[in-house]
């Protein structure tokens, strides 16, 4: 039982543009949400996190939207540049156990020069 | 260092072996956590610890798999008589507290190859 989805296994965008990862959830007790980076034999790094309270944060080149009647979240990254080519994770929390993040599968992103 | 480190940082063994994989978290960090991410799939929660006690052992697949914390710092793995469906990146995290929405920084991983 997939609990979170990301549906685009990867995804090209040219440098300079807007890269949108999207992140489906299924889990109504979620009620945190995050957004970590991976690159090539290293663990996931934080990127950004959202609450169920608020429907946008941003920090810097990346903003989180979550929309949650529609149980979707997505990640915003403007400028795109290439040193953002990575894998990008979206994660869930909430419910009875704050201590288990559920992961979806992942989005590779290439930002091309 | 100031990160979560992890050991070793990769392990190949043979079918119906016995391996440990430790994991040292961020100093003063009371919650630990150990996920898996088999080939081209997402990281899968196994278990996690807030102080040496483990609140939540739900994802450890199989009782061949067991972890413990000792001075609510360094954390084992042990996988017995592993299999070849146990090979994958095992991550290890760390976070302030677990029951909260605290964000978990993640140590390198150990590569487990089981021949």
């Amino acid at each position: 039982d997939q609990q979170v989805k990301q549906n685009s296994p990867s995804l090209s965008v040219q440098e300079g543009r807007i890269s949108i990862l999207n992140c489906d959830y299924t889990n109504s007790m979620f009620d945190y949400f995050l957004w970590y980076k991976k690159y090539p034999a290293e663990g996931p790094t934080f990127l950004i996190s959202i609450s169920s309270i608020k429907d946008k944060n941003e920090d810097g080149r990346f903003t989180v939207f979550l929309n949650k009647s529609a149980k979707h979240l997505s990640l915003h990254i403007v400028p795109s540049q290439p040193g953002d080519s990575a894998v990008y994770f979206c994660a869930a929390s909430g419910g009875t156990s704050y201590g288990k993040l559920t992961f979806g599968q992942g989005t590779i992103l290439t930002v091309h020069p | 260092g100031a990160g979560v480190s992890q050991s070793p940082s990769n392990k190949v063994t043979e079918k119906g072996k016995d391996v440990e994989l430790r994991c040292d978290p961020i100093s003063g960090h009371t919650a630990l956590y150990w996920y898996r991410q088999r080939l081209g799939q997402g990281l899968e929660f196994l278990i996690y610890f807030q102080g040496n006690s483990a609140p939540d052992k739900s994802g450890l697949p199989s009782d061949r798999f067991s972890a413990e914390r000792t001075g609510e710092s360094v954390s084992t793995l042990t996988i017995q008589r592993t299999q070849q469906e146990d090979s994958a990146v095992y991550l290890c995290a760390s976070s302030l507290r677990a029951g909260g929405p605290d964000e978990q920084f993640f140590g390198p991983g150990t590569r487990l190859t089981v021949l």
